[in-house]
């Protein structure tokens, strides 16, 4: 069964280091999406992507966070400097075509910043 | 923006019992209502869906209802097992220009005691 692929699963970091997160979505999906869930929350968008092009990072900080998919495919989020207030797990998802509206969910990655 | 309410945050049954979550949304726009299953440690699982021109939708155990009128929607788990034991959320979609962005609740911690 196709899965979505993320890296790291966990991450620590101090404050101020720079991080990036990996995601690689189901072949063929061409809409990818950056979530960051804080614990005990839903998740909440980051970021949209259809095929390279951003279609909504309205919610994205833009003065510490970056989000790159350069030919359409995997896709790299970046947070320099990384603050206290950025530990949370931050998912990645892949819609298809086929069935517009499901996306499905990669295992995250926990990132901590002590 | 859309707004997504869930409730209750904690749900507690005894194995075989039914168990209810309700979500409300503030949008009439949204068309799309996905309920997730998210395990400790793990990404949300897509579990069941509903679009707007469907009123009810079932799949074995589980089952969804959407009001439109009064932007409600439920769901449902009959002969609860100790493995639904998780989280869950739901969510809307807010269609637009955005059609795959996920307006998430903010989730139920269900227990199902053997």
């Amino acid at each position: 069964e196709a899965e979505v692929a993320q890296s790291p699963r966990y991450k620590i970091t101090e404050k101020s280091q720079a991080v990036a997160f990996w995601c690689d979505p189901i072949s063929g999906h061409a809409t990818l999406y950056w979530y960051r869930q804080i614990l005990g929350q839903g998740p909440e968008l980051l970021v949209q992507f259809q095929d390279e092009s951003v279609v909504d990072d309205s919610q994205l900080p833009k003065d510490r966070f970056s989000a790159e998919r350069l030919k359409g495919v995997d896709s790299t989020l970046k947070i320099q400097p990384a603050e206290l207030g950025d530990s949370a797990m931050y998912l990645c998802a892949s819609e298809g075509i086929e069935l517009r509206g499901e996306q499905f969910f990669g295992p995250g990655t926990r990132l901590t910043v002590l | 923006g859309e707004n997504v309410e869930q409730h209750p945050s904690t749900l507690s049954v005894q194995e075989g019992d039914s168990a209810v979550i309700k979500c409300t949304y503030s949008d009439s726009a949204s068309n799309y209502f996905p309920w997730y299953k998210q395990e400790l440690g793990k990404g949300p699982q897509l579990i069941i869906d509903i679009r707007s021109n469907v009123g009810e939708k079932k799949d074995q155990r589980i089952a969804v209802t959407l009001n439109k009128t009064a932007k409600h929607f439920s769901l449902h788990i009959t002969e609860t097992q100790p493995e639904d034991s998780a989280v869950y959320f739901c969510a809307a979609s807010s269609g637009g220009t955005s059609y795959g962005k996920l307006t998430f609740g903010q989730g139920t911690i269900l227990t199902v005691h053997p």
